[in-house]
């Protein structure tokens, strides 16, 4: 079993739409929590990171970390097509000087936001 | 300002041959990592540099890999005697803060 799972999708939603991209956890040392955007041929760039439980906005995103649950939730409000592209989760447990190769990430889910 | 650029963005190459990956980082981001991406795979790390520290090469999957940073800036990835399994996305990412911040775009390595 993997540590983080991730539904590859593809997933495709109508513009407008509100998505939800998930992550299960097996680690219960994990306590940051990550969310990156991948468009086609590019790097991951880094879109929300969060600590331990609860909620964070920012504009049309929300993460939401249940850690009772390992579970993590990347939520888009009001899609737009310029949303399509590969997300991926990532977790850690306590960042430290030597904490890149803590960083797991999740296999990433494919999102098409149709116009 | 200019992000993380690596070069080249393509690269074919003969089984057994060796290849050089080239990054470089964000200026003055004091830290700059490697990570391999397969397809429908996550990234996987391979080495993480920190100023003048000892890299951190518990990622690296086997000593043909090896990676220099030079000056605390640029950054070169060697592959010896490259094998059809390390065929992948090979990212590099930099920043200043403990979190992986700005990738660049990477170089596809296709290993025949």
């Amino acid at each position: 079993q993997k540590e983080v799972e991730q539904d590859p999708g593809p997933l495709s939603v109508p513009e407008g739409a509100i998505v939800s991209l998930n992550c299960t956890y097996s680690n219960s040392a994990f306590q940051y929590f990550m969310w990156y955007r991948q468009y086609s041929r590019k790097g991951p760039e880094l879109l929300m990171y969060t600590y331990s439980s609860g909620n964070k906005e920012d504009g049309r995103f929300t993460a939401q970390v249940d850690k009772s649950s390992k579970y993590i939730s990347l939520f888009i409000r009001d899609s737009q097509p310029s949303d399509s592209a590969t997300y991926l989760c990532a977790m850690s447990g306590l960042i430290s000087s030597g904490s890149a190769r803590q960083l797991t990430f999740g296999s990433g889910t494919q999102l098409t936001v149709l116009p | 300002g200019a992000g993380v650029s690596q070069s080249p963005s393509n690269k074919v190459t003969e089984k057994g041959k060796d290849v050089e990956l080239r990054c470089d980082p964000i200026s003055g981001h004091t830290a700059l990592y490697w990570y391999r991406q397969s397809l429908g795979q996550g990234l996987e790390f391979l080495i993480y540099f920190q100023g003048n520290s000892a890299p951190d090469k518990s990622g690296l999957p086997s000593d043909r890999f090896s990676a220099e940073r030079t000056g605390g800036s640029v950054s070169t990835l060697t592959i010896q005697r490259t094998q059809q399994e390390d065929s992948a996305v090979y990212l590099c990412a930099s920043s200043l803060g403990r979190l992986v911040e700005y990738f660049g775009p990477g170089t596809r390595l296709t290993v025949l």
